[in-house]
């Protein structure tokens, strides 16, 4: 059983499209933290959440605590946003001991 | 560029031997986080070191150790090396033990047990 569920595991968009990456999680959190991870290993953070919305670019993502659930949206989406978004998970009293997501592996054609 | 540099890159060795993983984190960050990504998975948390102790641990058995040093560089070893242990090591830094520091992450090292 995995804390940490994403959804789709691989996606193919068109250069252009909106993307929605969704994570959700079982158990109680202090915060949540969208990654991006290229090929080769490197892991980027993106956003941390605790609650609401930030905005990065053509980043977005949200959380809703009570329904235990995030999204990443990426906007007018680009062949470099090709990449493994990863969703983490910072459950309560654990500090910053997470609990990881498989991944979502995207692909953005030109 | 996160400022974390994990040494070395890629590493091959054989069942039952030892190996010993590096791990350079940002100046001043007192914590770093050992992972586990096996391939096509989410990386898997191992343990953590907060000025110099260990402050909690994933499901892994006690071949697993570490130690961080004061000057802010840490390592992983494991002993007895088995082929379930090939995956990609990651270090991740952070300011402290709260979960809304960002965490830095090493750019990894990949790990193959023959």
């Amino acid at each position: 059983k995995n804390e940490v569920e994403q959804s789709p595991q691989n996606l193919t968009a068109q250069e252009g499209e909106f993307i929605t990456i969704n994570c959700s999680y079982s158990v109680g959190i202090s915060a949540l933290h969208w990654l991006q991870q290229h090929p080769g290993g490197g892991i980027v953070s993106l956003f941390m959440l605790s609650s609401g919305k930030k905005k990065h670019g053509r980043l977005i993502a949200t959380i809703n605590i009570q329904e235990k659930h995030s999204s990443l949206h990426i906007t007018a989406s680009h062949p470099r946003d090709s990449a493994v978004y990863i969703c983490a998970v910072g459950p309560l009293n654990t500090g910053n001991q997470f609990y990881f997501g498989t991944g979502t592996s995207l692909r953005v054609i030109p | 560029e996160t400022g974390v540099t994990q040494s070395p890159t890629h590493l091959i060795k054989t069942r039952g031997q030892q190996v010993t993983l590096r791990c350079s984190s940002q100046s001043g960050h007192n914590t770093v986080s050992w992972y586990q990504q096996a391939l096509g998975q989410g990386p898997q948390f191992i343990f953590q070191y907060y000025r110099e102790e260990e402050n909690g641990r994933g499901n892994f058995p006690p071949r697993f150790s570490g130690l961080q040093f004061p000057n802010y560089s840490s390592e992983l070893n494991v002993n007895a090396l088995e082929l379930d242990d090939s995956a990609l090591y990651l270090c991740a830094s952070s300011l402290s033990l709260a979960a809304y520091n960002e965490q830095f992450f090493g750019p990894g090292t990949r790990l193959t047990v023959l």
